[in-house]
């Protein structure tokens, strides 16, 4: 059964601190991982999209990396805006589009 | 350019009762989705639509839950009769195609809604 699994649960963090979120996947062929942030009351927003293991994905603070298990995101010297639920999902090879979510991470950033 | 659009934003209502939601997807996207997503839980997908017609609705719970997208733009969500398991925010994604290029998804603000 595809499956994605995220950890730790919850995150808390002192700004400046960094730290590395993870994202295991069991799927088959996967077509692409991709990496959403979700705030408070609002839908996820996309962040990245990596297909093959090796490959890297930046954006201000944030570093996604892929490997044939896992994928992480790496968080370097975070502030408090960046307090949010972090959410891994996958695309097995089976499906055109479905993607398949793991529970989020809850990083909290304290000043 | 506008983003996807739901409505309402939150609705409570009695168990056995009927609900619906409503969702505009961004203009020119030809996929839709609806996900549910219980609180501490990431979105599981209900149902995708490819213009109007149905892609995946094999998590969908077909003896209460249904869905349409006429004429492939906007679409609407029920739920009759609601349990108080179906507590939960319903989401409504869109992205350009369905394939593994521009398939990146577009989500609405999500309609919470609350079983009692």
């Amino acid at each position: 059964e595809d499956q994605v699994t995220q950890s730790p649960e919850a995150l808390r963090l002192q700004e400046g601190e960094s730290s590395s979120l993870n994202c295991s996947y069991t799927v088959s062929g996967l077509r692409g991982l991709f990496w959403y942030r979700q705030d408070p009351g609002k839908g996820p927003e996309f962040l990245f999209t990596l297909y093959s293991a090796g490959e890297e994905k930046e954006k201000e603070r944030l570093k996604a990396t892929l490997t044939k298990k896992e994928s992480f995101l790496h968080i370097t010297a975070p502030k408090p805006e960046d307090s949010a639920t972090y959410l891994c999902a996958a695309r097995p090879g089976s499906s055109a589009s479905k993607i398949i979510f793991g529970s989020g991470t809850r990083l909290s950033i304290r000043p | 350019e506008a983003g996807v659009a739901q409505s309402p934003r939150y609705k409570i209502i009695e168990k056995r009762q009927s609900v619906a939601f409503w969702c505009n997807p961004i203009s020119g996207h030809a996929t839709l989705y609806w996900y549910q997503q219980i609180l501490g839980q990431g979105p599981k997908l209900l149902i995708q639509f490819q213009n109007n017609g149905v892609v995946d609705d094999s998590q969908l719970p077909k003896d209460r839950f249904s869905a349409e997208r006429l004429k492939g733009v906007d679409s609407t969500l029920k739920i009759q009769p609601a349990k108080l398991e179906d507590s939960a925010v319903y989401l409504c994604a869109s992205s350009k195609t369905g394939t593994d290029v521009d398939n990146e998804q577009f989500f609405g603000p999500g309609t919470r809604l609350t079983v009692l």
